[in-house]
C-alpha cells in the first residue's frame, strides 16, 4: 500500500482565499484523522471520522474550518476564508480500527499570506 | 480526559539507553498509552502501545506502573538516527485522544 496520501504537499495562498486539503487513507482503514501542527501549539487533533462519520470535531478551531468524508477513500479539509494564523502543517492519519495505531501522511504545508 | 506532561527536551549519547517519561495523572480506565516518533518534515510514526505493565518490541520498551499515572518509553542503545521528537498519546477506543507536547531528543556522538 502507498500509505496515507495527502495533496497538495505545499500550498501558498492569500488571506481570504478558500483552501482545500485532500487525503486518501490506507485502504481498509476505518478511521481518519485531521491534525494541525505549529511550533506554538504543537500537534492538535482537529476532527476524526469513523466509518466516514464525523465522531468528534471539537478540535476544529472555528466555523471557517470544515471537513468531509464522502466515502471510505477520500476526505477533505476546507478553510474558508483562510487567515495568516492558519499557516501550519496539516496532517491526515488513518487507522485500521478504534484504538489501533495511526498512520500519518506526509502532511500539507499551508502558508497564508 | 487525561492531560499528558512530558519533558520538553533531552539529550544523550550514542550507545546509551534513553528513558522518556510521560505523566498522565488523570488517565481513565479505558485509556491506552501510545508513543510516536517524529522526524522533521514527516508525520509522526508509531513506536509502541501499551495498557499496563511492560510491552517490548523490536525498537523500544514501554513501562507502565500499576497506577498507570505515568509511562516510560525506553530506547536501548540509541544512535544518531534516533534524534527526533517523541510524543506520548493517551486515549481510549472512543478516540478521546490527548497528545503530549512532545520531547525533543538529541543524540550526540
Amino acid at each position: 500500500d502507498a500509505g496515507v496520501i495527502q495533496s497538495p504537499r505545499h500550498e501558498v495562498t492569500e488571506m481570504g482565499q478558500e483552501v482545500t486539503l485532500r487525503c486518501k487513507p490506507i485502504s481498509g482503514h476505518n478511521s481518519l484523522f485531521w491534525y494541525r501542527q505549529t511550533m506554538m501549539r504543537g500537534l492538535e487533533l482537529l476532527i476524526y471520522f469513523n466509518n466516514n462519520v464525523p465522531i468528534d470535531d471539537s478540535g476544529m478551531p472555528e466555523d471557517r474550518f470544515s471537513a468531509k468524508m464522502p466515502n471510505a477513500s477520500f476526505s477533505t479539509l476546507k478553510i474558508q476564508p483562510s487567515e495568516p494564523r492558519d499557516s501550519a502543517v496539516y496532517f491526515c492519519a488513518s487507522s485500521l480500527r478504534a484504538g489501533s495505531e495511526q498512520y500519518f501522511g506526509p502532511g500539507t504545508r499551508l502558508t497564508v499570506t | 480526559l487525561a492531560k499528558t506532561t512530558q519533558p520538553i527536551s533531552m539529550d544523550s549519547y550514542e550507545g546509551q539507553e534513553v528513558n522518556i517519561t510521560c505523566s498522565h495523572n488523570n488517565i481513565a480506565t479505558n485509556d491506552y498509552i501510545t508513543w510516536y516518533q517524529q522526524f522533521p518534515s514527516q508525520g509522526p510514526r508509531f513506536i509502541i502501545q501499551g495498557y499496563k505493565t511492560k510491552v517490548t518490541n523490536e525498537v523500544a520498551s514501554l513501562f507502565i506502573p500499576a497506577d498507570r499515572k505515568s509511562s516510560t518509553l525506553s530506547l536501548p542503545r540509541v544512535s544518531l538516527s534516533d534524534t527526533a521528537v517523541y510524543y506520548c498519546l493517551v486515549g481510549d477506543s472512543h478516540y478521546q485522544l490527548i497528545w503530549g507536547a512532545g520531547t525533543k531528543l538529541i543524540i550526540k556522538p
